[in-house]
């Protein structure tokens, strides 16, 4: 079974500065992808980034990236420049198996402050 | 809108009521889900269709019962609710059971059993 951890449940930064989202995950899957997922208040759950893990580089989306460490089976987030808009719930994902199953972690609530 | 549309957005309900929930999407995906999210615990997959076809149940009670009757639409249908299951209802979309791109998701419904 898959499991997604993600140890910060609250974070804050300021506007136009960097933070870091942490993720761990278990799997015993050797093709996998994994997601971060975004839920601000409108609760739409929108993808923000998606790594292949046979994939050595790190995704980059803009001013999100990964910093993806599979031997060590880590998935981190890093918004850049943060923004207002950035405020939301952040979901680390994995997705493997046989039938692709999704499994999220608790989430991080992010509150970007002005 | 992201694609996938839910409604009601909003839905409160008696414990002796029957009701049910829309999911619609217009993306030409073939598997459609439903997930329950709670406070302070992480997503959980309900039911899984792909082609129509109910793939996955989740050891959901019999109180929830699902319905897809073509691969652009799914239903959630209530009946008898118990207040623990107050929670947002989302529904997503992929294209067929790989989850490699990731899952298109709705709003969620707000369901509050009374």
């Amino acid at each position: 079974a898959q499991t997604v951890t993600q140890s910060q449940p609250e974070m804050s930064v300021q506007e136009a500065e960097t933070v870091t989202l942490s993720c761990t995950y278990d799997t015993s899957e050797n093709n996998y992808y994994l997601f971060w997922y975004k839920q601000p208040p409108s609760r739409q759950m929108i993808l923000v980034i998606r790594q292949e893990a046979y994939k050595q580089q790190n995704a980059t989306e803009n001013r999100f990236s990964v910093n993806f460490q599979k031997a060590a089976k880590s998935f981190s987030l890093k918004i850049s420049d943060s923004q207002l808009g950035d405020t939301a719930m952040y979901f680390c994902v994995h997705s493997g198996g046989s039938n692709y199953k999704l499994t999220f972690g608790k989430g991080t609530l992010l509150t970007v402050n002005p | 809108e992201t694609g996938v549309t839910q409604t009601p957005r909003h839905l409160v309900m008696g414990m002796t009521n029957k009701k049910s929930l829309k999911c619609e999407q217009h993306l030409g995906h073939n598997a459609m889900y439903w997930y329950k999210q709670s406070a302070k615990k992480p997503l959980e997959l309900m039911f899984v269709y792909n082609f129509k076809e109910q793939t996955e149940n989740n050891s959901v009670p019999s109180r929830f019962s699902p319905e897809c009757p073509n691969s652009s639409h799914l239903f959630l249908h209530l009946h008898t609710l118990q207040p623990e299951d107050s929670a947002l209802y989302l529904c997503a979309s992929s294209q067929g059971r790989e989850g490699g791109y990731g899952y298109t998701f709705g709003s969620g419904t707000r369901l509050t059993v009374v």
